[in-house]
């Protein structure tokens, strides 16, 4: 059971949006910022989001991130085939003193 | 280009010991906080250590805390994992991540290519 909680599995067409939620708590999402990352099938996570709504460079604007309270939301339009992956949010957990992730949430472009 | 490339991986039975080395390359690496990050087989990221640049600060997750030991040699831009008492849950592919420099939060912005531990008899 995962400190942050996502989706299992979100779909959606080809140049359509999704969005992925991530709910924690005040001792998490609450009080600290959140990252974004992408796992395509058999590779290492990538770095998508960071301190909730930073893009790091190379990353598209199709890829949007928020924060509101205890929940984050990963936004991502103009669905392309290359999208289908794992996607998990990350933050810092104050109570656990711990790097805390969502249990990922599986991307389908159909 | 940064790099980060894990080694030690390796088959184990319940109750042994493992070191993973991690070596960095492409950045200043003294200047960087440094994670490793495992992933059972189909399963999700779980955080296992961190490490602060000077090794001044040190976090364990409860599910290594007493059994792993988190270390790093800067003058050999290298970081380490001593695995001892290992379990059977223990076993995934273990990742070495860099935390961002500039990040107000805690972020991985590059990852090596994992190492696989397997513990089984």
């Amino acid at each position: 059971q995962s400190v942050l909680t996502q989706p299992p599995s979100v779909s959606a067409a080809p140049g359509q949006k999704v969005t992925i939620s991530c709910s924690g708590s005040s001792s998490n999402i609450g009080n600290n910022y959140v990252s974004w990352y992408q796992q395509l099938p058999g590779t290492a996570p990538k770095l998508l989001i960071y301190d909730n709504n930073q893009r790091p460079s190379g990353i598209p604007d199709r890829f949007s991130g928020s924060k509101s309270g205890t929940s984050a939301t990963l936004g991502i339009t103009g669905l392309q085939t290359g999208d289908e992956a794992d996607y998990y949010c990350g933050t810092w957990d104050s109570s656990l003193s711990a790097v805390v992730f969502g249990g990922g949430t599986k991307l389908t472009v159909l | 280009e940064v790099q980060l490339v894990e080694s030690g991986g390796d088959l184990v039975q319940p109750g042994g010991s493992l070191r993973l080395s991690c070596a960095a390359s492409g950045f200043t690496f003294i200047t960087y906080s440094m994670n490793w990050v495992r992933q059972a087989p189909g399963k999700g990221l779980e955080w296992v250590s961190y490490i602060s640049s000077s090794s001044s600060a040190i976090y364990y997750a409860d599910s290594v805390e007493g059994r792993f030991t988190i270390s790093r040699d800067n003058a050999k831009n290298s970081l380490f994992l001593q695995m001892n008492s290992l379990r059977a849950e223990d076993t995934a592919v273990y990742y070495c991540a860099r935390e961002r420099y500039d990040s107000g939060g805690t972020s991985f912005d590059s990852w090596g290519q994992g190492t696989l531990v397997t513990v089984s008899s």
